[in-house]
C-alpha cells in the first residue's frame, strides 16, 4: 500500500520560531510537493522537487524554503513563522510524468 | 493568470445524480484531474482526462472538452459517503497541479 507520511498531525508554534515539517514517501517517487490548504482557496503549491537536491518554486514560496537530501524525504521549512502561515500543510508525491499525486494526511499548523 | 472555477457547494439526495463543473484558464494544459477530500482527510485521486470525452470509473465519470476549457465530474447513485469536497486540477507541462477552490457536496438521506 502506497504511503506518504508527515511528521505531525497538529503543531503549535510561536511567531518567529523556525518550523520544520517533514514528509516521507515509500513509493520511490521522483516528484514531491508541498501545498497549503486554506478555506475557500483550495490547495496552493508552495514548492516542489523533481529529484534529490532539486527544488522549484510553486505559486506561494515566500516565507518558505525546502530541502530534499534523500529521494524519499522532502522537508518544508518556515524560517521565521508568522501568524499568516497558520494553515493545513499537505505533502504529496508522484512518479515522474504520472497523473496521480498521493497525499499525506496533512499537518495543521497554528502560529500564535 | 491561471484560474479554475467550480461551484462552491452542491447538495443532492441519496440515489440522485450530480454534476460538478470546472472551467479553467491556464497557460499550459496536459490534463484535468479530480480529487476527493473528506473532512479531516487527505485528497485522493479520482480520475484524469487528457483527451476529450467521457471516462467512466464505476459510479463516477469525468468529462473533458479542451476546446471549451471545461470539464465535469458526474457522480451517480449518490451515497452518504460521497459527501466530501471535490477538487478539479489542471496538470501543466511540468507535472504541477493547479487546483480549483473545491466544491463541497452534501448528500442528504
Amino acid at each position: 500500500d502506497v504511503k506518504v507520511t508527515q511528521s505531525s498531525r497538529y503543531l503549535v508554534k510561536r511567531t518567529g520560531e523556525k518550523v520544520f515539517l517533514e514528509c516521507v514517501q515509500d513509493m520511490d517517487h521522483e516528484n514531491m510537493f508541498w501545498y497549503r490548504q486554506d478555506p475557500g482557496l483550495g490547495l496552493r503549491l508552495i514548492y516542489f522537487s523533481y529529484d534529490v537536491k532539486m527544488k522549484e518554486k510553486g505559486d506561494i514560496p515566500e516565507g518558505y524554503s525546502v530541502s530534499r537530501e534523500k529521494k524519499e524525504r522532502f522537508s518544508l521549512i518556515l524560517e521565521s513563522a508568522s501568524t499568516n502561515q497558520t494553515s493545513m500543510y499537505l505533502c504529496a508525491s508522484s512518479p515522474l510524468e504520472d497523473n496521480e499525486q498521493f497525499f499525506g494526511p496533512g499537518t495543521r499548523l497554528t502560529v500564535l | 493568470g491561471q484560474s479554475l472555477e467550480q461551484p462552491s457547494e452542491v447538495t443532492a439526495v441519496e440515489g440522485a445524480i450530480v454534476q460538478i463543473n470546472c472551467t479553467y484558464q491556464t497557460s499550459g494544459f496536459y490534463g484535468l484531474s479530480w480529487y476527493q477530500q473528506h473532512d479531516g482527510g487527505a485528497p485522493t485521486f479520482l480520475s484524469y482526462n487528457a483527451l476529450d470525452g467521457l471516462e467512466e470509473t464505476g459510479r463516477f465519470s469525468s468529462f473533458l472538452s479542451r476546446s471549451d476549457s471545461y470539464g465535469y465530474l458526474l457522480l451517480q447513485e449518490l451515497q452518504m459517503k460521497d459527501s466530501a469536497s471535490y477538487f478539479c486540477a489542471v496538470r501543466d507541462q511540468t507535472d504541477k497541479l493547479i487546483f480549483g477552490t473545491g466544491t463541497r457536496l452534501q448528500v442528504f438521506p
